[in-house]
């Protein structure tokens, strides 16, 4: 059982549409970041969320902390084909790592 | 200047051969990570180490042994490779090994086992 879900695992849209991405657990996080990968890369933190309610924006990027500090969300206004990559969300683990989740790749085609 | 680079960037090899990754990052960072990433893109937790001290060691395999001379290099050498071990490896690091540190990952090493 992964200790973050990641929803949807795939996302394919038009450029200039706007998505929601989800991370989703059953724990409480003293903190939780969301990366993106791009093919052949490694991944580049976007953002960390600390406080429950949270609300982070970073240009068309809006990153949002559950008031529970259990979920995030990512939404992604106006989206551009440079956007397309992994995203990915990170939570402490039982020793205080970072647990990844399994990842929303995303497609944003011209 | 590259902040955590990782040597090689590919690697092809046949089963049974025993293989080393190398890793250093120029951060000053007191934290050093590996990581693997399987074909669905999980990236999973392997080793971590805290100025040359394993932090930790997830159920990984006695085969991966992991080496840190000091706390700028973070070494992983893989002994009798199987095809599962197939993978990209990143190394990573992170000013400590607290939660909410940004992890700075390196470029990744995509080893193939055939």
């Amino acid at each position: 059982t992964q200790l973050l879900e990641q929803s949807p695992q795939f996302l394919s849209i038009q450029e200039g549409e706007n998505l929601t991405v989800y991370c989703n657990s059953s724990s409480v996080f003293s903190s939780l970041q969301w990366y993106r990968q791009e093919p052949g890369e490694g991944p580049v933190l976007l953002v960390t969320v600390v406080t429950g309610g949270e609300v982070k924006k970073l240009k068309r990027l809006t990153f949002q902390f559950g008031d529970a500090r259990k979920d995030s969300s990512l939404h992604i206004t106006a989206a551009q084909p440079g956007d397309t990559g992994l995203y990915l969300c990170a939570g402490a683990g039982g020793n205080n790592d970072m647990r990844f989740g399994a990842g929303t790749r995303l497609t944003v085609k011209p | 200047d590259t902040a955590v680079s990782q040597t090689p960037k590919y690697l092809v090899t046949q089963m049974g051969n025993d293989k080393s990754i190398k890793c250093e990052q120029n951060l000053g960072h007191d934290t050093m990570y590996w990581y693997k990433q399987d074909s669905k893109k999980f990236l999973k937790i392997m080793f971590s180490y805290n100025n040359k001290e394993l932090i930790i060691n997830e159920t990984v395999p006695n085969r991966f042994s992991p080496k840190s001379p000091d706390k700028a290099h973070l070494n992983l050498h893989i002994n009798s490779l199987e095809l599962g071990d197939s993978a990209v490896y990143f190394c990573a690091s992170s000013r400590t090994g607290a939660p909410g540190n940004t992890i700075y990952f390196g470029e990744g090493s995509w080893l193939t086992v055939v």
